[in-house]
């Protein structure tokens, strides 16, 4: 199986500070991999596709970039609404993997 | 608007079976494959397995802690996926999510778009 190695585990910022997660596969996926964001209680939201783009009706400050074996989701503004867990997820092949997840919190 | 609810969920004895449905509306269920995931309390997210489109086998895959004791099926009719869990143990308590993905021919599909909003499942004595 693919392993999907993402950092950081969590981290700490303030609205309107630049934001950026890493996930790193263990083998070339190409650009079959997709950024969810998780609120507690809910389902995942797919926010990026094909590892650069952005899912309808996500706000433009997510990006998501990368190929191969070497991801990045970025937030350029956080905004209150996005203090969430943050997945990546590969659908390359199976068994899918996702990421262990970032916890994004409020400074 | 696309919609997938899924049911069937609750507590139930270790060895014991139960059976999930995902119900879908808003879409052209039969041509698409269906995915389960789930979520354990307080951990991150595990692919359980998907059923393919009958286009393309009506087939199924399923990961290994999960293999040879849950079942996919899917009824087109109804617009429904079935998750059957026999032999439930107790590392099986989660949250179930069903979504849905490709592929379609001749269409680029996004792969898990959309999900149900989730059914718990708890595994205890």
């Amino acid at each position: 199986a693919i392993q999907m190695t993402q950092s950081p585990s969590s981290l700490s910022a303030s609205v309107g500070d630049r934001v950026t997660i890493t996930c790193r596969a263990s083998q070339g996926i190409r650009n079959d991999l997709g950024w969810y964001q998780q609120k507690p209680g809910k389902a995942p939201k797919l926010l990026i596709h094909a590892a650069s783009t952005l899912q309808s009706g996500v706000p433009s400050r997510f990006s998501g970039s990368g190929s191969g074996t070497d991801f990045t989701l970025s937030i350029s503004s956080l905004q209150a609404e996005d203090f969430a867990t943050y997945y990546c997820l590969q659908d390359y092949n199976y068994p899918r993997t996702f990421g262990q997840g970032t916890k994004v919190e409020i400074k | 608007e696309v919609q997938l609810v899924e049911s069937g969920g609750g507590l139930v004895k270790p060895g014991r079976s139960l059976r999930l449905s995902c119900t879908a509306s808003g879409f052209t269920f039969g041509d698409y494959a269906i995915t389960w995931f789930r979520q354990a309390p307080g951990k991150g997210l595990e692919w359980v397995g998907f059923i393919r489109s009958k286009t393309y086998g009506g087939t199924t895959e399923y990961a290994a802690s999960v293999k040879g004791r849950f079942t996919m099926s899917r009824d087109d009719s109804r617009s429904i996926a079935f998750l059957q869990m026999n032999s439930l143990k107790t590392e099986d308590t989660a949250v179930y999510y069903c979504t849905r993905e490709g592929p379609i021919r001749g269409i680029v599909v996004v792969n898990f778009d959309y999900w149900g909003q989730g059914t718990l499942v708890t595994v205890s004595s």
